[in-house]
């Protein structure tokens, strides 16, 4: 069965500092791994994904994030966090393998830069 | 641009009430889904449909259908409400299924009084 987990509900950080935001990931087969972010009052939107190649992903907004399949995660990063960052912030994970239509999204991590 | 479109940002319904949630996409995508979200649970799937006519049960069927009789649009019927359905609905759409990341709308929240 596939599962998400995003073990941190909220992260701090200043403006300027560098973010990270935590995932790991459960899959049978080859992951298909995505971040997205939700503003207040707004549906999802995507960030980036992995599917294959290179371990470091770049995505919108200065995002990246870095596919460990040792340590079955997937954390987003961004060197120099924005006021504007200001979000939730949901994990997902796709089984690439099976081809199968569900997508399991984790609880969400909601991100505060302070100016 | 892929536009998925929600047919209500907000919404009210009386307990017992039957509620119908509507989603349009305009990019001809064959696969669309309708999660609710609720704090601290994340996105739970309701249903999805991988083609016209098409649907299959996600991981929190009870109380819900759909129907999409046009690929363009997928509803998303409350049989009868009750006060527990009160979340957030987002719908989702996808080109196909070897097609990786989902387009949302922007979200209908729904509260049951």
């Amino acid at each position: 069965a596939q599962s998400v987990a995003q073990p941190e509900d909220q992260v701090n950080v200043a403006e300027g500092n560098p973010l990270t935001v935590k995932c790991t990931y459960s899959v049978s087969g080859n992951p298909y791994l995505f971040w997205y972010v939700q503003y207040p009052n707004r549906g999802l939107q995507f960030l980036l994904k992995y599917i294959t190649g290179d371990n470091l992903v770049k995505g919108s907004y200065g995002f990246e994030a870095e596919f460990n399949k040792s340590q079955t995660s997937f954390h987003l990063k961004k060197p120099s966090a924005l006021v504007s960052d200001s979000a939730l912030y949901f994990c997902a994970v796709r089984d690439g393998d099976t081809g199968g239509f569900k997508t399991i999204f984790g609880a969400g991590t909601r991100l505060f830069v302070k100016a | 641009d892929v536009k998925v479109t929600q047919s209500s940002r907000y919404l009210v319904k009386r307990t017992g009430e039957k509620v119908f949630l509507e989603c349009v996409q305009d990019m001809d995508h064959e696969n669309m889904f309708w999660y609710r979200q609720d704090p601290g649970l994340g996105l739970r799937l309701i249903y999805f449909s991988y083609d016209v006519k098409m649907k299959e049960k996600g991981d929190i069927p009870e109380g819900y259908s759909v129907s999409r009789e046009k690929k363009e649009r997928f509803s998303l019927i409350l049989e009868s409400a009750s006060t527990n359905q009160t979340s957030m609905y987002l719908c989702a759409s996808r080109p196909h299924r070897e097609s990786t990341e989902a387009f949302f709308g922007q979200g209908t929240r729904l509260t049951v009084v």
